[in-house]
């Protein structure tokens, strides 16, 4: 499978707690992106990595949020302190910037009880 | 920054017949604009997309149009099927792909 991976699939965690999430973009794509979807929404933009620089960070993105793309391959994104409002689920994208289309993988379900 | 509305937010048609999905957008800068296709529990899945320079994309069944000066673009699904069923998002880039601003979604429904 040469799509976006993303794992786990699927995660509870109790509030308070800490929690890190994995993306594997397509192979060579240099783009990675993280967005988070609530039910019933469209994604919204957390932060946007060329290579291993991350160019862009939305204000959404609290200082609990950090994402990370060393040697610009695989991304984590690290939540601390997890908070009821944080139960989303969590998408990654990537794309190149040759053919510019974005494709998602099949997301994160975060659910903080 | 960038404003993207999708209207209706649901759409229910019969099979064979046409839908119609409409976005309109705010930041004129705005170059690429992709639709996606999101099924229950899983990804968005990209659909098609359509650059600023370009005013009309068809594939198979599926097309888009952008007028950009009325900061507009359309999806049009023909011949729709039960298939079809799902949620529909479109999006708006800067900088042909450096960030993405969804619209809220379209569920359609293809009734039998």
């Amino acid at each position: 499978d040469t799509g976006v991976s993303q794992n786990p699939r699927h995660k509870i965690t109790k509030r308070g707690q800490n929690v890190t999430f994995r993306c594997d973009p397509i192979s060579e794509h240099n783009r990675l992106y993280w967005y988070r979807q609530t039910l019933g929404q469209g994604p919204e933009f957390l932060t946007y990595f060329q290579n291993e620089a991350q160019l862009e960070k939305s204000r959404l993105l609290s200082d609990r949020f950090s994402a990370e793309r060393p040697k610009g391959s695989f991304s984590t994104l690290e939540i601390q302190r997890t908070e009821q409002g944080d139960s989303a689920m969590y998408l990654c994208a990537s794309s190149s910037r040759q053919t510019v289309e974005a494709f998602f993988g099949q997301g994160t379900r975060l659910t903080v009880v | 920054g960038e404003n993207v509305e999708q209207h209706p937010s649901t759409l229910s048609v019969q099979e064979g017949d046409s839908a119609v999905i409409k976005c309109t957008y705010s930041d004129s800068a705005s170059n690429y604009f992709p639709w996606y296709k999101q099924e229950l529990g899983k990804g968005p899945q990209l659909i098609i997309d359509i650059r600023s320079n370009v005013g009309e994309k068809k594939d198979q069944r599926i097309a888009v149009t952008l007028n950009k000066t009325a900061k507009h673009f359309s999806l049009h699904i023909t011949e729709t099927q039960p298939e079809d069923s799902a949620v529909y998002f479109c999006a708006a880039s800067l900088n042909y792909g450096q960030n993405f601003v969804f619209g809220p979604g379209t569920r359609l429904s293809v009734l039998p």
